[in-house]
This record gives C-alpha cells, structure tokens and sequence, in this order.
C-alpha cells in the first residue's frame, strides 16, 4: 500500500524555522515526482513546491520563494521541505504528494494526511 | 499567471440529482486539468486527469469534460458519500505552474 506520513510540524513564531519530512512506503520512491501542498484552515488548496526524481530540478510558487527549499534522500524514502522565515499566512496544513511520473508539474495522488504549522507570536 | 475559476462556490442538490461543476480557466490549458474530491476532515482524492480521464477506482458516475480554457466535472447521480468540495488543479505548463481553483462545495439537499 502506498503511504506518504508527514511530520514536524508545530508552532513556531512569525520570522522563525521549521523543516518537514515525508516519509514514503509502498512504491520506489526515485521513480518519482513530489510536491508539497498546503492548506490554510478553512481555504482551499495552494502549491508550494515540488521535485523531480533526483532533486535535479525544484519549483517553488511565488509565495514561498526564496523562503522555503524542497529536498529529498532517496536512501532514505522521504522528501523534505526547508521552511524559512515563516510568516502568520503559512499557518496551514502541508501535505506531501506524489506525482504519476519522475518529474513535477503534474496531477498528485496520493496525498499524505499532512503535518499543521501554526505561525504565531 | 493563469487563473482557475470555479463555479458555483457552492451547491445543495438531492440525492439522484444531475450535478455540474465549472472550472474556467483564464487562459487555454489544452487538456491539462485534474480534479479532485475533498470530504470533510479527509484528505484530497483524485478523481480526473488530463479534463477527462477517470482515475482508477472511481464510481463512473463521476466525468469530466472540456479542453482550452472551459471544464466541467459531472456527478451523474448525487449520492449522499459525494458530500465533499471538488477543486480543479491546471499543471503541465512550461515552466510547471500548478494551480488550483477556489473549490465548490457540494451538499445534499
């Protein structure tokens, strides 16, 4: 069965750091593209960023560039995301998700249950 | 930046009903459009790829339509388990630019 399980979120203050970490099962994970998708309580869905197959090439949306950096190992089946000077408008929900093939930029299914980060003071 | 619209925000229809769901996008995507179903409290599933394509293990009561900028999502039967919002997503642009639209929740009436 395929499984994506994030963890790490938490509350941090605004300006402060987090890292997440999805960790994968079920499927060979450097066949494949990963994004990170994020939902704010009660709103919709927003990209974040995704990753090819060797982390060759990354994408960020405009709203997190330059603050946040995607990664992953594929030794150990888990993607990461590097978040940096947080701010009270990513206070959300952060799913990883994966990609039908072993870039990004496409649909996403499955969808892990997702890790909440609260950015409060 | 291309935009996705979906209409309407939200719908209450009976069970057995004919339900449609637009997504518009501001520019002609081809066939690059994906949408899923979120039940509450559940994550996000996917239901359809490129406008039209059912995705494997889900009810055929379920269709998508449309090419360029104009999409639809059909629930041919409303049944009470399709209480959930359904968002569009465009991908697949140069560079990847993944967008979702606002979602439309659908309840029973």
């Amino acid at each position: 069965e395929v499984q994506l399980v994030e963890s790490g979120g938490g509350v941090v203050r605004p300006g402060g750091s987090l890292r997440l970490s999805c960790a994968a099962s079920g499927f060979t994970f450097d066949d494949y593209g990963m994004s990170w998708v994020r939902q704010a309580p009660g709103k919709g869905l927003e990209w974040v960023s995704g990753i090819n197959w060797n982390g060759g090439s990354t994408g960020y949306a405009d709203s997190v560039k330059g603050r946040f950096t995607i990664s992953r190992d594929n030794a150990k089946n888990s993607l990461y995301l590097q978040m940096n000077s947080l701010r009270a408008e990513d206070t959300a929900l952060y799913h990883c998700a994966r990609d039908p093939g072993s870039y990004w930029g496409n649909w996403f299914d499955p969808w892990g249950q997702g890790t909440l980060v609260t950015v409060s003071s | 930046d291309i935009q996705m619209t979906q209409s309407p925000s939200s719908l209450s229809a009976s069970v057995g009903d004919r339900v449609t769901i637009t997504c518009r996008a501001s520019q002609g995507i081809s066939n690059y459009l994906a949408w899923y179903q979120q039940k509450p409290g559940k994550v996000p599933k996917l239901l359809i790829y490129a406008a039209s394509t059912l995705q494997s293990g889900v009810p055929s009561r379920f269709s998508g339509s449309g090419s360029g900028t104009d999409f639809t999502l059909t629930i041919s039967s409303l049944q009470p388990e399709d209480v959930a919002t359904y968002y569009c997503q465009k991908y697949n642009s140069a560079p990847p630019s993944l967008t979702f639209g606002g979602g439309t929740k659908v309840e029973i009436k």
